[in-house]
């Protein structure tokens, strides 16, 4: 039982170093979402996708770039990264199909990013 | 622009109180509301999700209501415990930002033995 899985856990970037976060799920869910968390702070959603090679913008995608060649792996990029996108950045998932248990979010266990 | 607010931000509570948890949005047609529970450095897990048709739903000792008109969502717990000690928020889609969900800020609970 797998579910979300992201990686790496923890990750100390130096200011304008470039990486990537992996998200990985195995329930075929076809939405798949990434969100920032700041200290006391609700969730800020950064890109999401409804499927395979359909990735669309959310609130705060400044900075961010995303992928989806596949239905399992939603990657997100940081591209010259900056003090102000050190957060724990969180990976979710749900399926397609209409239901009420349907909308329910899975996610991952989250990254924790230091930009210093 | 829809805005989700949770107060209090913190609430301590001896074990086994009875205790409820705010949730206010601005826009009011939403097309269903979550409840989240966030332990430490672990991610969210889904606690209870009411459609916009709904007036509550239950889960053991969790009930969660919805007031769509009033722009409020409560969260019930019933009998605390220790384990219950967590952060918990809530989020809301809205019918036309699609599968896009605003979240609140949370509350954080802690019961003491």
């Amino acid at each position: 039982n797998a579910g979300v899985t992201q990686t790496p856990k923890f990750r100390i970037l130096k200011i304008g170093q470039s990486m990537t976060l992996q998200c990985t799920q195995d329930m075929n869910h076809n939405y798949m979402y990434w969100y920032r968390q700041d200290p006391g702070m609700g969730l800020k959603l950064i890109y999401y996708s409804v499927g395979a090679g359909i990735t669309d913008k959310g609130e705060v995608p400044n900075g961010y770039n995303v992928s989806r060649s596949t239905t399992e792996d939603f990657p997100l990029r940081l591209e010259l990264a900056a003090p102000s996108q050190t957060s724990v950045y969180f990976c979710a998932s749900r399926p397609r199909d209409r239901g009420l248990a349907n909308e329910k979010l899975f996610f991952g266990s989250g990254t924790q990013l230091s930009v210093l | 622009k829809q805005e989700v607010t949770q107060i209090p931000a913190a609430l301590s509570v001896p074990e086994g109180e009875n205790l409820v948890l705010n949730c206010s949005f601005t826009d009011s047609a939403i097309y269903n509301l979550q409840w989240f529970r966030q332990d430490p450095g672990k991610g969210l897990t889904s606690l209870l999700l009411i459609q916009s048709s709904q007036r509550e739903q239950t889960s053991g000792r969790l009930n969660a209501s919805l007031d769509k008109s009033s722009g409020r969502s409560t969260l019930y717990i019933a009998a605390s415990q220790p384990g219950d000690s967590a952060t918990y928020l809530c989020a809301v889609r809205v019918e036309t930002s699609g599968s896009r969900l605003t979240f609140g800020e949370g509350t954080q609970l802690t019961v003491n033995p």
